[in-house]
C-alpha cells in the first residue's frame, strides 16, 4: 500500500517563475493538506483540500493556490517565486468520512524547492 | 492564537539514558494534541496524538507523551534512548475545522542526538 507522494522531490526555479508541486495522497484517503517547512522550523498549514475545494486556509499570500482532483489527487502552485519561499513543502493526507476528523495524518516525503 | 513552543532547540543524550522532550502549548478549548518524528530528508510520522480520555497515551518506538491540561502541556518520553532514536520531533495541535486535523499548528521542533 503506497503511503503519500509527491513529485518532484528536488527542484529549482529562479524568482518570478511558477512552480507546481503534486501529491497523491494514500489509498482510502480523501483530505489533502499542504505544509511549508522552512529550514530550521516546523511545517506551517498552508491549504486543506476536500471534495475539490479549499476547506481551510492558512496565512499565505494568494500567490499559493491549489486543486484537487476528483482521485484526491492534489497540486500546490506558486505564482511568482521569491527567495523566501524556498522550502520543503510536504503534503500530508487523511480519511475524514467516517472518522470524525480523528483519522491518522499521513505526510509525504516532501518537495524540496530552491529558488535562485 | 493558538501556539505551541518547544523550548529545547537541540538535547543530546546518551544511548540507554532517558529522555523528556518538551513542549507547550497555548489553545482555548480541549486541544487535539500530537507528536511527530522527522528523520533526515523524510517526511514526518506520527509518533503518538492525544484526544481525549486517558492523559498518558502510548505511541510507537517504545514512546509516551502525557497530557497536562493544568500546565498546558504535552510532554514527550522515552525511557531508554537508542542510537535511531536521532531526528528532529515536532510538537502539532489540531485547530479548525471541527477540531479534526485540519489544520495542524507544530513547534519549531526538537532536535535529538545520541551519543554511543
Amino acid at each position: 500500500d503506497a503511503g503519500v507522494t509527491q513529485s518532484p522531490t528536488h527542484l529549482i526555479k529562479t524568482r518570478g517563475q511558477q512552480v507546481t508541486l503534486r501529491c497523491s495522497p494514500k489509498s482510502g484517503h480523501d483530505t489533502v493538506s499542504w505544509y511549508q517547512q522552512a529550514l530550521g522550523q516546523g511545517p506551517q498549514f498552508i491549504f486543506q483540500y476536500y471534495e475539490e475545494e479549499e476547506r481551510q486556509r492558512g496565512n499565505f499570500p494568494d500567490r499559493f493556490s491549489g486543486h484537487q482532483f476528483p482521485n484526491y489527487s492534489s497540486e500546490l502552485n506558486v505564482n511568482a517565486l521569491l527567495l523566501g519561499d524556498s522550502a520543503l513543502y510536504l503534503c500530508a493526507s487523511y480519511r475524514d468520512s467516517n472518522t470524525r476528523g480523528t483519522g491518522e495524518l499521513f505526510f509525504g516525503e516532501g518537495s524540496r524547492l530552491t529558488v535562485l | 492564537a493558538q501556539s505551541v513552543t518547544q523550548p529545547d532547540i537541540h538535547i543530546t543524550v546518551s544511548e540507554g539514558a532517558s529522555l523528556e522532550l518538551r513542549c507547550n502549548y497555548s489553545y482555548g478549548a480541549t486541544p487535539y494534541l500530537f507528536w511527530y518524528v522527522q528523520s533526515p530528508g523524510q517526511g514526518l510520522q506520527l509518533l503518538l496524538k492525544y484526544f481525549s480520555g486517558d492523559t498518558l497515551v502510548q505511541g510507537i518506538k517504545g514512546f509516551e507523551a502525557e497530557f497536562k491540561r493544568s500546565q498546558s502541556s504535552f510532554n514527550l518520553r522515552k525511557p531508554s534512548v537508542h542510537w535511531s532514536d536521532a531526528a528532529e520531533y515536532f510538537c502539532a495541535v489540531a485547530e479548525g475545522y471541527g477540531g479534526s486535523q485540519g489544520n495542524l499548528i507544530f513547534g519549531k521542533g526538537t532536535k535529538l542526538s545520541v551519543k554511543p
